[in-house]
């Protein structure tokens, strides 16, 4: 079974500061794919990066990246001089390639960036 | 905009009753997914579906069921409802619904059991 651990539930940070939130997930599979997910106040969840286990590169998009280390099974995201809009709950996902099957979520880790 | 749209947006209901939430996925996308959030279980797949069938299933209680139709917008069932229903339901959708594809989901519809 897949299973995906955020072991931060909380994190504050001053604006303009970096923030890395960490995910770990547990497959037996090698064809896997992970993913982030944002969820602002107004609740709705928008989908951030897909990652496939075949490629670990890390990823830049403007003030966010992600660092994918198999050796670790960890998939962390780091955004670069934080804003107050990146105030979110961010999800870790996990899901296999086949068809039926679900994403497996993190439980989520609650970022708040301060003023 | 994710382009996939769950209404109604709230729904307050009280317990024993029975409610439809429905879901119009995204242009194009043939598969549909339904989840629900709640504070101490966090997301939970309930089902998925692929083109009207039922391609996988999750924790979704037997007081609970879905379909989707020809023109492929879905509907969630919740019936005997309980104060532990209380939560946000999302829909998502994907293109053919393979585990790879990223979901792409709704705002969630807020359900409250008085």
């Amino acid at each position: 079974a897949q299973k995906v651990t955020q072991a931060q539930t909380e994190i504050s940070v001053v604006e303009k500061e970096d923030v890395t939130l960490d995910c770990v997930y547990e497959t037996r599979d090698t064809t896997y794919y992970l993913f982030w997910y944002k969820q602002p106040p107004s609740g709705e969840l928008v989908f951030l990066i897909r990652r496939n286990s075949f490629d670990e590169q890390n990823e830049i998009s403007g003030r966010y990246s992600w660092n994918f280390q198999k050796s670790t099974s960890s998939f962390n995201f780091t955004i670069t001089a934080s804003q107050v809009v990146d105030s979110a709950v961010y999800f870790c996902a996990l899901t296999l390639p086949t068809y039926g099957q679900n994403f497996v979520f993190g439980p989520g880790t609650r970022l708040s960036v301060l003023p | 905009d994710s382009g996939v749209t769950q209404t109604p947006k709230h729904l307050i209901t009280a317990t024993g009753q029975r409610v439809t939430l429905r879901c119009s996925p995204r242009s194009g996308d043939l598969s549909v997914y339904w989840y629900q959030q709640s504070l101490d279980q966090g997301l939970q797949f309930l089902i998925q579906y692929y083109n009207g069938e039922e391609r996988a299933k999750g924790n979704i209680l037997e007081r609970f069921s879905a379909q989707q139709f020809p023109d492929l917008h879905s509907e969630l069932n919740l019936s005997s409802l309980e104060l532990g229903d209380s939560a946000l339901y999302f829909c998502a959708s994907s293109a053919t619904g393979e585990g790879k594809q990223p979901q792409h989901f709704g705002d969630g519809t807020r359900l409250s059991i008085l």
